[in-house]
């Protein structure tokens, strides 16, 4: 079965420095989405892609995170200036299409730690 | 905007018995669609089963099952002859109907199940 793939599955940084979460996306797949869930709290949407653009975000997607498909395969979450609260898991999900029905498919999600 | 609630942050099931999950949500939209999502201790998020509003029918898959109620705004799991797999975190979650955009899952704060051997 196909899957979304996330690397790393770890990674600890430092506070005020720069991380790349990267995705692969299932190959059909045309839209794109990454959610974070703070340990022990609940899933929070990010920001969806479509069309190599932003679609829709939310107020925690402020400008310290960007997101591109930089090469027709990958799709990125970068967090250009770490803090402390950045600490979560974060998911990256596709989707066949929009309309509900089909669901999402996340990724095993990277932990991330900011030390 | 649209919010969902689950009651229960946990709740345990005895191996081979049912349980049923609560989630219920609140929108002023007619036609959307529901999730429940399963997070074992892996943290994948999995796709459990799914729920189209104007489809009157419950959904079903194996043993898993629904309770849709259109009115009261309730979407209820149960998962039949549970099994020690089963133990996991799950998530109900809403989305917005298709011609409203690229528009996100909203999701509650989940339950957490414990499967009893």
């Amino acid at each position: 079965e196909p899957e979304v793939t996330q690397t790393p599955s770890h990674q600890v940084t430092q506070m005020g420095q720069e991380v790349i979460l990267r995705c692969v996306p299932i190959s059909n797949h045309l839209y794109f989405y990454w959610y974070r869930q703070i340990l022990g709290q609940k899933v929070e949407f990010l920001v969806s892609f479509y069309n190599n653009e932003i679609s829709e975000k939310s107020e925690i997607f402020d400008d310290q995170f960007s997101v591109e498909r930089p090469d027709g395969s990958n799709f990125t979450l970068k967090i250009r200036s770490t803090k402390l609260e950045d600490s979560a898991m974060y998911f990256c999900a596709s989707s066949e299409g929009t309309v509900g029905k089909y669901g999402y498919t996340f990724g095993s999600g990277t932990r991330l730690t900011v030390v | 905007a649209q919010t969902v609630t689950q009651s229960q942050p946990e709740m345990s099931v005895q191996e081979a018995e049912t349980v049923t999950l609560s989630c219920t949500y609140d929108t002023s939209e007619s036609d959307y669609y529901l999730f429940w999502y399963k997070q074992p201790p892996s943290r994948q998020m999995i796709l459990v089963i799914r729920q189209e509003a104007y489809k009157q029918q419950n959904a079903t898959e194996n043993r898993f099952s629904v309770n849709f109620q259109k009115a009261a705004k309730s979407f209820s799991l149960k998962i039949s002859d549970s099994q020690l797999g089963d133990a996991a975190m799950y998530f109900c979650a809403y989305r917005s109907p298709p011609n409203s955009g690229n528009t996100p899952l909203v999701f509650g704060k989940g339950t957490r199940l414990s499967v009893i051997a």
